[in-house]
């Protein structure tokens, strides 16, 4: 079964940087790209970064660019999304989502971690 | 890139059929059949129910069917049931040298 488990949210300042990490398993974490998705509270989805499988291809969403950064350690099976310079729009759930198999969906999801940004 | 445009609700009587539009522009889902649609029950994560505009992962529901014409996608729910009430939403890949997904902006489906 595929399972995938977000950690690392919380509260942080304005300007404050925060990682969160995705544990994965029940797959070959290493043969699928990830991606993390986002949900700001009583809103929709917005796209926020995707990366290979052997991290060869990395996008972001505009409204991080610069200022996040995604990573993955197949070995770990994990993946990490590096938060900085965070600002009050980034408050969301962040979700970590496996690619379908054959690409371009989000074909399974975590529960998703919360940050809140905030002074 | 600017959100899909997703109606706000759609409402319906159990049994009956209901369609939910996604549009989009011809850098998004008029250019690739890449459209994909989730369901998502309040405080739960999005679920997977349309891929590649027209197909079904394992275990969903052949209530649920999907089709685009143009700039538009469309989600189709026949023999509505209480459990269909939730938040929907599309998504359309956009291409590697943009943001590469776009969701839609959402709706509320509601089963009277």
């Amino acid at each position: 079964e595929v399972q995938l488990v977000e950690s690392g949210g919380g509260l942080v300042k304005p300007g404050g940087s925060l990682r969160l990490s995705c544990a994965a398993s029940g797959f070959t974490f290493s043969s699928y790209s990830m991606n993390w998705v986002r949900q700001a509270p009583g809103k929709g989805l917005e796209w926020v970064s995707s990366i290979s499988s052997s991290s060869s291809y990395i996008y972001y969403a505009d409204s991080v660019k610069g200022r996040f950064t995604i990573s993955r350690d197949n070995a770990k099976n994990s993946l990490y999304l590096q938060m900085n310079s965070l600002r009050a729009e980034d408050t969301a759930v962040y979700y970590c989502a496996r690619d379908r198999g054959s690409g371009f969906s989000f074909g399974y999801w975590g529960q998703g971690t919360l940050v809140t940004v905030s002074s | 890139q600017s959100a899909l445009t997703q109606p706000a609700s759609v409402s319906g009587s159990p049994g009956q059929s209901i369609t939910i539009s996604c549009t989009g522009t011809s850098s998004d889902v008029g250019s690739y059949n890449l459209v994909s649609w989730y369901q998502q029950h309040p405080g739960k994560a999005p679920k997977l129910m349309i891929y590649e505009v027209s197909k079904r992962p394992s275990g969903v529901s052949n209530r649920f069917s999907g089709s685009k014409s143009g700039n538009t996608a469309s989600l189709t729910i026949s023999g509505l049931q209480a459990e269909d009430e939730a938040d929907y939403y599309c998504c359309s890949y956009a291409g590697s040298s943009t943001s590469s997904y776009v969701f839609g902006t959402g709706t509320k489906v509601t089963v009277l």
